[in-house]
């Protein structure tokens, strides 16, 4: 099994909807963090946690929320999708220096 | 705050050669510098780091240099193999703090 899963793998939304992608790690690591990576950029930084309760912005969280509901799960929320957040989204956990990324979840807005 | 570029963006050898890439950082305070393969459909992957108290690292095919002086730090796969395809990232990171990623270069690995 994975240590570190997305839901959904795939989204297509419409203007305005408000959508929530979803991560799940088994690695036991307190810190998870939530990438944006466009096509020919790097991966960018919307928000990341260092564990329960604790939330912290990224480079670029504007549009975007979190949510740390326990250790293993943190969730990330687009109130009111635009399109230019179409990408493709990554969470991570990290322990020490080293990151472990999920397999993504490319959303498309309409 | 940290930036750091990647090259070439692209880069296409034929299976056997070697392939290198370079990145270059800001932040002279920055120590933990780790190289990331993301296949087609996967989220990237570690496959080599150092740190700014080693010069060189190798393991097997891959190894990664970096030089304080000039801040900046390579990648160089030997003996390319069609499965080396994929696009690569580097990254700069201080200890306990955020990384901040160059833009990925895709590598092409020809038979």
């Amino acid at each position: 099994d994975a240590d570190v899963t997305q839901t959904p793998r795939n989204r297509i939304t419409k203007t305005g909807k408000r959508i929530m992608l979803e991560c799940s790690q088994t690695k036991g690591h307190d810190r998870m963090y939530w990438y944006r990576q466009d096509p020919g950029l790097g991966l960018r930084l919307i928000y990341y946690s260092f564990d329960v309760k604790d939330i912290n912005k990224g480079e670029i969280s504007d549009g975007y929320s979190v949510s740390r509901q326990a250790q293993a799960k943190f969730s990330l929320s687009l109130e009111s999708a635009i399109p230019n957040q179409t990408a493709l989204y990554f969470c991570a956990t990290r322990k020490a220096d080293t990151q472990y990324f999920g397999p993504g979840t490319r959303l498309t807005v309409l | 705050g940290e930036n750091v570029e990647q090259h070439p963006s692209t880069l296409s050898v034929q299976e056997g050669d070697s392939a290198v890439i370079k990145c270059t950082y800001s932040d002279s305070a920055s120590n933990y510098f780790p190289w990331y393969k993301q296949e087609l459909g996967k989220g990237p992957q570690l496959i080599i780091d150092i740190r700014s108290n080693v010069g060189e690292k190798k393991d097997q095919r891959i190894a990664v240099t970096l030089n304080k002086t000039a801040k900046h730090f390579s990648l160089h796969i030997t003996e390319t193999q069609p499965e080396d395809s994929a696009v690569y990232f580097c990254a700069a990171s201080k200890f306990e703090g955020k990384s901040t990623f160059g833009d990925g270069t895709t590598l092409t690995v020809k038979p």
